[in-house]
């Protein structure tokens, strides 16, 4: 079966603190893609990164980063320094080689930043 | 950039009313999807096409319907709207090439009455 889990549902961080968004999934595949979304209070869902089974090199992005690991089958979201624009709903998604473009997404992760 | 538009961000109905929703991608996609957004049950996907007329259930279809006539139009039909049909709704599309991530509207909150 493939799944996405985010087990947390809602994380409350002080602004400037550092976060990590756990992400956990399930597949039998040996190849296939995973995907961070993050969904404003607006609600317009807006694409994060991409990440191909293959390349397990961790990624930096301003203060984003991105932890994937096979062995553990989970692709971590950390964002440093946290702020108040960061307070959104984060999806991480799958998706199959063979399954188009379709994609699985985890429950979601509600982060608050606080000032 | 890619963009992704949906016709209207709130829309009220009324129940037994018949709904479309649309949604058009500037950047020649072949792939687009329906999800709906409820609280606890995170983007559930309604309907996908990946063509012009090809269009294929997604987990919750019962009580939609679609309709891709071009490539970058594809409408959302709640055929007799119900009070259970009030949610969030999210037009995504993806090219078929690469690797395929999707670029999502800004979503249609539809309250039927």
């Amino acid at each position: 079966a493939q799944k996405v889990t985010q087990a947390q549902t809602e994380i409350s961080v002080v602004e400037k603190e550092d976060v990590t968004l756990d992400c956990v999934y399930e597949t039998r595949d040996t190849t296939y893609y995973l995907f961070w979304y993050k969904q404003p209070p607006s609600g317009e869902l807006v694409f994060l990164i991409r990440r191909n089974s293959f390349d397990e090199q961790n990624e930096i992005s301003g203060r984003y980063s991105w932890n994937f690991q096979k062995s553990t089958s989970s692709f971590n979201f950390t964002i440093t320094a946290s702020q108040v624009v960061d307070s959104a709903v984060y999806f991480c998604a799958l998706r199959r080689v063979n399954q188009g473009g379709k994609l699985i997404f985890g429950q979601g992760t509600e982060l608050s930043v606080k000032p | 950039d890619v963009k992704v538009t949906q016709s209207s961000r709130y829309l009220v109905k009324r129940t037994g009313e018949k709904v479309f929703l649309e949604c058009v991608q500037d950047m020649d996609h072949e792939n687009m999807f329906w999800y709906r957004q409820d609280p606890g049950l995170g983007l559930r996907l309604i309907y996908f096409s990946y063509d012009v007329k090809m269009k294929e259930k997604g987990d919750i279809p019962e009580g939609y319907s679609v309709s891709r006539e071009k490539k970058e139009r594809f409408s959302l039909i709640l055929e007799s709207a119900s009070t259970n049909q009030t949610s969030m709704y999210l037009c995504a599309s993806s090219s078929d090439r690469g690797f395929y991530e999707q670029y999502f509207g800004p979503g249609t909150r539809l309250t039927v009455t």
